[in-house]
């Protein structure tokens, strides 16, 4: 699976958009990429996944780059609710491995 | 969220015990994951488990045996722990193949 890399942290205020970045350079034409988020203590819980277009849902947006190197998780309307580890992982296609890394603790501030 | 159940969510254990994790999943899936969270580490993989049988172990010590009796339920048994398997330890599902998958609450391990 490619390696994904993203910030360790960030906050954003109550109410604002947080858009959270992911790097996945070494992403092979067969890997999706996923987004998960894990609040304090509790089991992830699985938030969008996308291939090559951008995709939305009631949680959040994904925006993946033409290159399909990058992509930007966006939750429209933080709320204090959606402070939680962010975690983008890159899974293949032929496969359900899915390989968490730090990911990005986001703080969502009133 | 009652898609995924685990029991019992909290457990302490002495070294010598022998205790099982129970998971079972609500949701029609074929596919069953076991995976642990230590202390300010990522989740690791530990086990897959497609339409009932065991797909990969990811050199997981041989203390932690998996048990999938039907694709709804999945164990976890335990026996002579070491202290640096304390850990929260999550159950998942998913449809088998690159599909989304669904986390239960987990069981927090405690060996003392």
């Amino acid at each position: 699976d490619a390696k994904t890399t993203q910030p360790p942290s960030m906050d954003c205020a109550e109410g604002r958009a947080a858009n959270l970045p992911c790097n996945h350079s070494t992403i092979s034409g067969n890997e999706y990429v996923y987004w998960y988020r894990q609040i304090h203590s509790q089991g992830p819980q699985y938030i969008i996944h996308g291939l090559k277009n951008n995709e939305t849902n009631e949680m959040a947006s994904l925006i993946i780059t033409e290159d399909r190197k990058s992509s930007t998780l966006i939750l429209p309307h933080a709320t204090l609710r959606d402070t939680a580890v962010y975690y983008c992982i890159a899974q293949e296609t032929s496969g359900s491995r899915l390989t968490f890394g730090e990911g990005t603790q986001l703080t969502v501030n009133p | 969220e009652t898609g995924v159940t685990q029991t019992p969510r909290h457990l302490v254990m002495g070294m010598t015990n022998k205790k099982s994790l129970k998971c079972e999943q609500h949701l029609g899936h074929n596919a069953m994951y076991w995976y642990k969270q230590s202390a300010k580490k990522p989740l690791e993989l530990m086990f897959v488990y497609n339409f009932k049988e065991q797909t990969e172990n990811n050199s997981v010590p041989s203390r932690f045996s998996p048990e999938c009796p039907n694709s709804s339920h999945l164990f976890l048994h335990l026996h002579t722990l070491q202290p640096e398997d304390s850990a929260l330890y999550l159950c998942a599902s998913s449809q088998v193949g690159p599909r989304e998958q669904y986390f239960g609450p987990g069981t927090r391990l405690t060996v003392t």
